[in-house]
């Protein structure tokens, strides 16, 4: 079975630290994709970024960077000089090949970006 | 851009009565999925479908039922309110269903079962 862990399952920072976010994922199958999604008080999710299994390089999009380690299953998001419009709810999520997209998600880490 | 939409953002039920939430999406997509999110939990799939007429079973089914008969529309009916379906429930779309596809998602419908 898949199974997507973030254990933290809240973070409070001041605004300008840096944070990470912990991803641990597990699955049988060789060929898998990993998901960031941001869910913002507004409620609604939105994608961030995708892995695959494949690519184990790491990314950086801006502020945000994530380090994808399959020795350890793990999938990190890293904010660096958080800002107050940072504070969500982030969702790690797993899906593999199979005939319609089943994303099996993490139970969220709630980030409060503090002034 | 629409995207998907949701409707009603809120609604309160009593055990026993019945409900649709209603999903639309305007971006053409054939791959439909309802969620639903409980408290300090990750969202959980109930049902989806790859395309008008055809729907399958989610990780938790029981107690709804859906319907596509179009490409844009995924209803979600509960027959029977129980407080275990208090939730916050998502619909998502997804053009061809492959793994590495992102889902849009909807703002979301929440639910209370008093």
């Amino acid at each position: 079975a898949q199974k997507v862990t973030q254990a933290q399952t809240e973070i409070s920072v001041v605004e300008k630290e840096d944070v990470t976010l912990d991803c641990v994922y597990e699955t049988r199958d060789t060929t898998y994709y990993l998901f960031w999604y941001k869910q913002p008080p507004s409620g609604e999710l939105v994608f961030l970024i995708r892995r695959n299994s494949f690519d184990e390089q790491n990314e950086i999009s801006g502020r945000y960077s994530w380090n994808f380690q399959k020795s350890t299953s793990s999938f990190n998001f890293t904010i660096t000089a958080s800002q107050v419009v940072d504070s969500a709810v982030y969702f790690c999520a797993l899906s593999s090949l199979q005939g319609a997209q089943k994303l099996v998600f993490g139970q969220g880490t709630r980030l409060t970006i503090n002034p | 851009n629409a995207g998907v939409t949701q409707t009603p953002k809120f609604r309160i039920l009593k055990i026993g009565q019945s409900m649709t939430l209603q999903c639309a999406q305007d971006m053409n997509h054939n791959y439909m999925y309802w969620y639903r999110q409980d408290p300090g939990m990750g969202l959980k799939l109930i049902y989806y479908s790859v395309g008008a007429g055809i729907t399958d079973k989610g990780e938790v089914p029981n107690g709804y039922n859906v319907s596509r008969s179009t490409t844009e529309d995924f209803p979600l009916r509960l027959e029977l309110a129980a407080p275990s379906q208090t939730s916050v429930y998502f619909c998502a779309s997804s053009g061809t269903g492959t793994a590495f596809e992102k889902l849009f998602f909807g703002s979301g419908t929440q639910l209370s079962v008093l």
